[in-house]
């Protein structure tokens, strides 16, 4: 199993572009989830989902957007990229409840975006 | 809305000491608690996670804790190493279909 793989794993974006960070899990897992992770400021949710076309906002949901037509991939958009965006960015998955207890948050290794 | 804070924001200890990190949580309704740990420049790695029916996990030299009715958490390094040295963070599951949030850290340093 590869797990949770991030792409791309540097990205630098001008101000008012676009692009989609791809996040593909294989462990057929119901939970997807973005983070932003900003120095002082810890990991931020920005959407989740609990299954296939199920999706809902987390605490920063502003300026981004997510849709979930397959259970392993849980692409992120950024519709017009601001400096503000500028983060780390992690997916995570987990196993929903008809998996059973062992419900561990299995994270990617992460998306540096730079937005200038 | 569940809110997961964590004390102290930094520790440094040296190479030996026992040590414990300290999490708290708002809502004591949790599902389950975790425990990850951070490396720079890296992602989490879950270490260890605790139901809302267990009241202790225990890996190798690491023990996490959990007592609801007072909203905490505690992860126990034990003989702490110079390899343990990363930040350590909390997160907190309401229920089984619900968002985690997670608290700030604390960045461990353990000095040889």
């Amino acid at each position: 199993n590869a797990g949770v793989t991030q792409t791309p794993k540097f990205q630098v974006l001008k101000t008012g572009q676009s692009m989609t960070l791809q996040c593909a899990q294989d462990m057929n897992h119901e939970y997807m989830s973005w983070y932003r992770q900003d120095p002082g400021m810890g990991l931020r949710l920005i959407h989740y989902s609990v299954g296939a076309g199920i999706t809902d906002q987390g605490e920063v949901p502003n300026g981004y957007n997510v849709s979930r037509s397959t259970t392993e991939d849980f692409p992120l958009r950024l519709l017009s990229a601001a400096p503000s965006q500028t983060s780390v960015y992690f997916c995570a998955s987990r196993a929903g409840t008809r998996r059973g207890a062992n419900e561990k948050l299995f994270f990617g290794s992460g998306t540096q975006l730079s937005v200038l | 809305k569940q809110e997961v804070t964590q004390i102290p924001a930094a520790l440094s200890v040296p190479e030996g000491e026992n040590l414990v990190l300290n999490c708290s949580f708002t809502d004591s309704a949790i599902y389950n608690l975790q425990w990850f740990r951070q490396d720079p420049g890296k992602g989490l790695t879950s270490l260890l996670l605790i139901q809302s029916s267990q009241r202790e996990q225990t890996s190798g030299r690491l023990n996490a804790s959990l007592d609801k009715s007072s909203g905490r958490s505690t992860l126990y390094i034990a003989a702490s190493q110079p390899g343990d040295s990363a930040t350590y963070l909390c997160a907190a599951l309401k229920t089984s279909y619900d968002k985690v949030i997670f608290g700030p850290g604390t960045s461990l340093s353990v000095i040889p």
